[in-house]
């Protein structure tokens, strides 16, 4: 399996707090995503990333910022978590936009609740 | 960005053979056409991908008539193990997934 790592694996917080997710790889791939999985909707791109400080909006960007200082690591903020923000939020790496011969491995997900 | 359109849903039966088609109209010439295999719980997976004809490995195939138009995966004798949401992706710059087919394999 790829290295993929996101922390933490699962999280309960309140509305109107800050919550930051962690994504965190070894295998040195340029191209990082952040993607949130609700019922009836499959899965939604949030934000991803072409490289370190290097990031663009998805389908679903608003209430979320994202940033990348390592090549290693992408972090998802939400900078005031709400109640429709509960969702499960999967992590991808990809060695490029478009898999010409390649493919994205994801990881294990990041149950988030917000009550 | 070519969009893609596949069914919601699908059900079978332990032994027969699944086909999901995927419809990609304005699918880019350089795309590449791909599938993923999502279990509960559990993030999507790679399971196959392809530019033209028909691509095989030990999961699945894929065919891929001339016009590239649309796609079918192409699953051989399925199991209970089989049941999973399969997205195909088109991309064109993002990755992205759609609400992609709930197979549902019975006994």
């Amino acid at each position: 399996d790829a290295g993929i790592t996101q922390s933490p694996r699962h999280k309960v917080t309140e509305t109107g707090t800050p919550v930051t997710l962690r994504c965190h790889q070894t295998e040195n791939h340029r191209y990082m995503y952040w993607y949130r999985q609700d019922p009836g909707h499959g899965l939604r791109l949030i934000h991803y990333s072409y490289g370190v400080k290097d990031t663009d909006k998805g389908e679903v960007s608003d209430g979320y910022s994202v940033s990348r200082s390592k090549t290693e690591d992408f972090l998802l903020t939400l900078e005031s978590a709400t109640s429709s923000q509960t969702s499960v939020y999967f992590c991808a790496i990809s060695e490029s936009p478009t898999p010409f011969g390649t493919e994205a491995f994801f990881g294990q997900g990041t149950r988030l609740t917000v009550v | 960005l070519a969009k893609t359109t596949q069914p919601i849903s699908m059900d079978s039966y332990e032994g027969q053979e699944v086909n999901i088609t995927c419809s990609h109209n304005n699918i880019a010439t350089n795309d590449y056409i791909t599938w993923y295999q999502q279990f509960p719980s559990q993030g999507p997976r790679f399971i196959i991908q392809g530019y033209k004809t028909k691509v095989t490995n030990e999961v699945a195939s894929l065919f891929i008539p001339a016009d590239r138009k649309s796609s079918t995966l192409s699953l051989p004798r399925v199991s209970l193990s089989d049941t999973a949401v399969y997205y195909c992706l088109a991309p064109g710059g993002k990755l992205i997934f759609g609400q992609g087919t709930e197979l549902s394999v019975k006994p």
